[in-house]
């Protein structure tokens, strides 16, 4: 089976702009999770989706949001970049969600802001 | 509310040598515990996971976590260190309440460095 693919793998972006990530989930998996990932704050929970439906989220502004298609695909959006929201973001899927005891993890999106 | 803190930073070993990685977890109620394992430029591995089983878990590669509820430790191991072990290793605690549709998330702590000396 193939795994979690994240694209881009690098972005760079200027402050104020808006910037969409791209994750494909195992297949199978109808979960995908969402975390960032800074050298300050760590690996930080954003966002779950299952289903198409957001039913999880973290203390990220409204900025950042979601969605996830039928075929589990999701994406992630920032908008009105901050200098701050440079960081590797990771997508994680699972079958059936968080409860389960696995999440596979991608391997993430460098985004810069400049 | 549930937490992880991860007591190093940064550890040091000589290759041959014994691992050990320090986690300490803070929650209500039993807790289910995982360790993750980041390489450079990689995603996330899991090791292992505790979720109110056998206390003592064993993962990929020869590690091993001990469940201490007296302690509320969950301590990372492996007998003999080896140049591919050098990452970035989490410990990680499940939280959140079950609503019926698996709504829990991962706490992340903040990782320790592991560097294997040749």
């Amino acid at each position: 089976k193939a795994g979690v693919t994240q694209t881009p793998r690098y972005l760079i972006k200027t402050r104020g702009q808006q910037v969409t990530l791209s994750c494909s989930p195992i297949s199978g998996h109808r979960s995908v999770s969402w975390y960032q990932q800074t050298p300050g704050q760590g690996l930080q929970f954003l966002f779950e989706y299952f289903s198409e439906t957001q039913r999880n989220k973290g203390n990220f502004p409204g900025r950042f949001s979601g969605r996830q298609f039928s075929n589990s695909r999701s994406e992630m959006n920032v908008s009105t970049l901050e200098l701050g929201d440079s960081a590797l973001y990771l997508c994680a899927s699972s079958p059936g969600g968080v409860a389960y005891n696995e999440q596979f993890f991608g391997p993430g999106t460098r985004l810069t802001v400049l | 509310a549930q937490s992880v803190t991860q007591l190093d930073s940064h550890v040091s070993v000589s290759e041959g040598t014994p691992v050990l990685l320090r986690c300490n977890y803070s929650s209500s109620y039993s807790p289910s515990l995982f360790w993750y394992v980041q390489h450079p430029n990689k995603g996330l591995q899991l090791l292992l996971k505790y979720t109110s089983a056998a206390t003592l878990v064993k993962g990929i590669n020869g590690f091993e976590a001990e469940f201490k509820k007296s302690e509320t430790s969950f301590h990372l191991t492996k007998p003999s260190a080896h140049m591919s072990d050098a990452a970035e290793y989490f410990c990680v605690v499940r939280t959140g309440a079950y609503s019926g549709a698996g709504s829990y998330q991962l706490t992340f702590g903040k990782g320790t460095k592991l560097s294997v000396i040749p």
